[in-house]
C-alpha cells in the first residue's frame, strides 16, 4: 500500500449505531487530518493530530471522537450520528502541521446517515 | 471572519486556456495552495505559492498577490481529463488551512 488509505469506502449507518472510520498513511507524516466535505461547500477542518498530540478540535460535536494511536494510523469513532452529518469523510496526512507542507488526501469515506 | 472566494463554475473548450481565480481574507498568510479533485476521488495537490509572482508546472501555473489577497490557477492546452473540481486554501497564521468551495471545471470537446 502507498499514500493514505481510508477505510471503508462506503458506510450506511443508523442514528443509534456506532462505527469507526479508518486512516492509515504509509508515506512517513507526523501531522494527520480528519476533513469532513459536503457537496459545494468548503472543506471543514475536524481534528488534527501533529505527533500524535491533538492539536486543534474545531468545534466538532462529541457524536465524533478521534484516536490517534501512533503516527501512521487515525481512527474517527461515530456514535448517535444526526441525518446532517453524511458527508465524505477525508483523512490527509503532511509531515508537520507547518506552513508549506502539503496535505496527502485518502480516497474519501462515503458517509449516509438514516 | 475568515473567507476565499472562487466561482463555482466554468465552461471550457479542449485545448484552450482557462483562468480560475481565487481570492481570500485571512487572519494571517502562510502560504496559498491549489488542489484537483476528480468526482469521487482525493484532492491532489497541484500548487503552492508563499511569495508574489507566477509558479510554472507544466501546462499549470499558479499566480500569487498578497497585497491583492489573490491568486489565480491557469490551465493551458486543456485536456478532457482536467474536467475536476479545483479548490483554492490558504494557510493562516497558525497553520490551519482555510479552503475555498472549489471551482468546477467542465471541458466541452
Amino acid at each position: 500500500e502507498t499514500g493514505v488509505t481510508q477505510t471503508p469506502r462506503h458506510l450506511v449507518m443508523g442514528m443509534t449505531n456506532k462505527k469507526s472510520l479508518k486512516c492509515e498513511q504509509h508515506l512517513g507524516h507526523n501531522a494527520m487530518y480528519w476533513y469532513k466535505q459536503s457537496a459545494k461547500k468548503p472543506l471543514e477542518l475536524m481534528f488534527v493530530y501533529n505527533f500524535k498530540e491533538q492539536t486543534e478540535n474545531n468545534s466538532v460535536p462529541s457524536r465524533f471522537s478521534p484516536e490517534c494511536p501512533n503516527s501512521s494510523h487515525l481512527f474517527l469513532h461515530l456514535h448517535t450520528l444526526q441525518p446532517e452529518d453524511s458527508a465524505l469523510y477525508l483523512c490527509a496526512s503532511s509531515q508537520e502541521q507547518g506552513a508549506s507542507y502539503e496535505q496527502f488526501f485518502g480516497p474519501g469515506t462515503r458517509l449516509t446517515v438514516l | 471572519g475568515q473567507n476565499i472566494d472562487q466561482p463555482t463554475e466554468m465552461t471550457a473548450t479542449e485545448g484552450a486556456i482557462v483562468q480560475i481565480n481565487c481570492t481570500y481574507q485571512t487572519s494571517g498568510f502562510n502560504g496559498l495552495f491549489w488542489y484537483q479533485q476528480h468526482a469521487g476521488e482525493a484532492p491532489t495537490f497541484l500548487s503552492y505559492n508563499v511569495l508574489d509572482g507566477l509558479e510554472e508546472k507544466g501546462r499549470f501555473s499558479s499566480f500569487l498577490s498578497r497585497s491583492k489577497g489573490y491568486s489565480y490557477l491557469l490551465l493551458k492546452e486543456l485536456q478532457m481529463k482536467d474536467s475536476a473540481s479545483y479548490l483554492c486554501a490558504v494557510k493562516d497564521s497558525n497553520y490551519q488551512l482555510i479552503w475555498g468551495a472549489g471551482t468546477k471545471l467542465i471541458i466541452k470537446p
